[in-house]
């Protein structure tokens, strides 16, 4: 079955500092790919996505970018901030009706000053 | 545009009572709502999607007699967890899919059940 593999947390970075968080996945077909984020107490937030491969997708300074040679997704950042401090999810899902996200396990970041 | 709300924001209940936890998107139409668990510091679990007019799927191991789902709008869904225990206490997350934006979901902000 399909599956998403994350770098364990938690990731403890100074502020300014360049983040990488690694996210690979196992599908059987083509998926879309995501990053959410998780701020505390909240839900999850779409962060950014991409649909096909070597698409980029970028917000807020994030980017990642879809690699279907080495199913991979990694999320980067070039100057993090303490508000960045949040909880990462790569998720992947398929074209459809009944689409279902498959997550990874989180990644917790903690951006200090 | 594409929010998601739920409501409560958090609940405490007594072991045995049930409660209800509400998930509406609020300026979409959704014809797929899905529903999460999260334990702490782990990932979303999906319990079940729910088609409006039409049962929920539930994924395996999820009791369905236990955790009810009710999609009964194109703009609400509930999950009722009957006769709660405190095993049940936990993040419950909905989200839901816009018909007309393809993949994306869209989450709720989160109930927090404790049962006592």
């Amino acid at each position: 079955g399909d599956s998403v593999t994350q770098m364990e947390g938690p990731v403890t970075l100074s502020e300014e500092a360049f983040l990488t968080i690694n996210c690979t996945y196992t599908a059987t077909g083509y998926p879309s790919l995501f990053w959410y984020v998780q701020y505390p107490g909240e839900g999850l937030q779409l962060l950014l996505k991409a649909t096909k491969a070597d698409d980029k997708g970028s917000n807020k300074g994030f980017e990642a970018t879809y690699r279907k040679e080495t199913t991979s997704f990694h999320l980067e950042k070039g100057s993090v901030q303490v508000s960045d401090s949040a909880v990462y999810f790569c998720a992947l899902t398929y074209s459809g009706t009944a689409s279902k996200l498959t997550f990874g396990t989180g990644t917790r970041l903690q951006v200090t000053l | 545009g594409a929010v998601v709300s739920q409501h409560p924001s958090w609940v405490i209940c007594k072991s045995g009572t049930s409660v209800k936890i509400e998930c509406r998107s609020l300026d979409f139409q959704a014809t797929t709502m899905f529903w999460y668990r999260q334990f702490p510091k782990q990932s979303l679990m999906l319990m079940a999607t729910s088609n409006e007019g039409s049962k929920a799927t539930y994924e395996q191991g999820v009791e369905k007699d236990k955790f009810l789902i009710n999609h009964a709008s194109l703009t609400l869904s509930t999950l009722t967890v009957t006769s709660a225990h405190p095993e049940d206490s936990s993040f419950y997350i909905c989200s839901a899919r816009d018909r007309d934006r393809g993949d994306e979901q869209y989450f709720g902000p989160g109930t927090r059940l404790t049962v006592t």
